[in-house]
């Protein structure tokens, strides 16, 4: 079975900090691990996926996220958050099985403080 | 703007009725994927079709079921409705099963409200 913890369901950050939000996953096989932004009032939106090739994965708006297979995490960073950033971040895993099923974890909400 | 697109946006009824949910994937995706968000579950898979057949069952009541069209487009259909089942249903589409997977692409979402 494979899921995803994200430590913290809401993280605040002052705008131009550091912003990292934190994602472990438990997987019995090779994992492919997702990180996606849903905005207020809309569908989630891909920021960037590991798929086994290079272990730092950069993504959309400045964000990249580590693959540390030692540590089973795949933790999200930005160097210097926007206030634009603010918004309820889902870290996923999926397999290479019959229907590619994403498996989401319970989101992290960030807040940007001016 | 994903490509996906979902109507309505937003659905008001009562308890014990019966509604249905439609989505059109983005163009070239065969895959068709719905998820519910609730406070309380987070988002949940409930279930995944492609190019017409049924692919994978996750979380889904039974009250629930869905279908994939030949022109791809899916619609889900909830009865028997319940305070509980208020929620964002939303669906995603990819091209298909791949290794590695495909990443989903997400509609917009449909607010169900049950009073």
């Amino acid at each position: 079975a494979q899921s995803v913890t994200q430590l913290g369901s809401h993280v605040s950050v002052s705008e131009g900090a550091l912003v990292l939000l934190r994602c472990n996953y438990s997987s019995s096989v090779p994992p492919y691990l997702f990180w996606y932004v849903q905005y207020p009032n809309q569908g989630l939106q891909l920021l960037l996926k590991y798929t086994s090739a290079a272990t730092l994965v950069k993504g959309i708006n400045g964000f990249e996220a580590e693959f540390k297979k030692s540590e089973t995490s795949f933790h999200l960073t930005k160097p210097s958050a926007h206030m634009s950033d603010a918004a309820e971040y889902f870290c996923a895993v999926s397999d290479s099985g019959t229907g590619n099923q994403f498996y989401f974890g319970t989101g992290t909400s960030l807040t940007v403080i001016p | 703007d994903s490509g996906v697109t979902q109507t309505p946006k937003h659905l008001i009824t009562a308890t014990g009725q019966r509604v249905t949910l439609r989505c059109s994937p983005r163009s070239g995706d065969l895959s068709v994927y719905w998820y519910q968000q609730s406070l309380d579950q987070g988002l949940q898979f409930l279930i995944q079709y492609y190019n017409g057949e049924e692919r994978a069952k996750g979380n889904i009541l039974e009250r629930f079921s869905a279908q994939q069209f030949p022109d791809l487009h899916s619609e889900l259909n909830l009865s028997s409705l319940e305070l509980g089942d208020s929620a964002l249903y939303f669906c995603a589409s990819s091209v298909g099963p791949g290794v590695p997977p495909y990443e989903q692409y997400f509609g917009p979402g449909t607010r169900l409200t049950v009073t």
